[in-house]
């Protein structure tokens, strides 16, 4: 089985720039969620997909970042305009569903490295 | 909102050791992983865990809900185990933990 797949791996860009990126979850996973995690630090959830509709956004700074899922399987995060402290990974995971049981056991693709120069 | 604290923050280890990771959250939980991320930064599921204990080789988790914390215990310790070990626990809406780096060395 396919894990989570993340692309690119790595991003450097120059403040105010714009920056995406993209995750293809585990086939047939109907959650999927956005992290950043800065250095030192555990993953902050940004937001929470189901299926294709948001099911937690609280902690996503929506001025300059947006998310979308469109048809219910990948995903593009974008940062409009980045900042200094923007500087994170960037995660991406699934479960097969957002229920808190089992069968919401998250895995976690590879990341995103951006840095914002 | 729920708090979720680990300890300790940092661990070094001779290679063979044994150690104990502890992650302590203020609310009931539905839900309670433990996580490694590796040195290159991908975290791996180690166990789903709400309640109770499991095994799984060298590692094993006991959770106790009715205190609020869960245990991770490593035996025999290897230097493939380094990195930050990190729980993540909540009802539908999760938080991680502030991990427990671990270096071992052979």
């Amino acid at each position: 089985e396919a894990g989570v797949a993340q692309s690119p791996r790595y991003k450097i860009i120059e403040k105010r720039q714009s920056v995406a990126f993209w995750c293809n979850p585990i086939s047939g996973h109907a959650t999927l969620y956005w992290y950043q995690q800065i250095l030192g630090q555990g993953p902050k959830l940004l937001i929470q997909f189901q299926n294709n509709g948001v099911v937690d956004d609280s902690q996503l700074p929506k001025d300059r970042f947006s998310a979308e899922r469109l048809k219910g399987v990948d995903s593009t995060l974008k940062i409009q305009p980045a900042k200094l402290e923007d500087s994170a990974v960037y995660l991406c995971a699934s479960s097969v569903t957002g229920t808190g049981d089992v069968s919401d056991t998250q895995y976690f693709g590879p990341g995103t490295r951006l840095t914002v120069l | 909102g729920i708090q979720v604290e680990q300890s300790p923050p940092d661990l070094i280890l001779q290679e063979g050791a044994n150690s104990t990771l502890r992650c302590n959250f203020s609310d009931s939980v539905n839900n309670l992983q433990w996580f490694h991320q590796n040195p290159w930064g991908q975290l791996i599921n180690l166990f789903y865990i709400p309640s109770g204990t499991k095994q799984n080789g060298r590692l094993s988790a006991t959770t106790v809900a009715t205190e609020r914390y869960s245990l991770l215990y490593i035996s025999s310790s290897q230097t493939t185990d380094s990195g930050v070990y990190f729980c993540k626990a909540g009802t539908y809406k999760y938080i991680f933990g502030t991990g427990t780096r671990l270096k071992v060395l052979a």
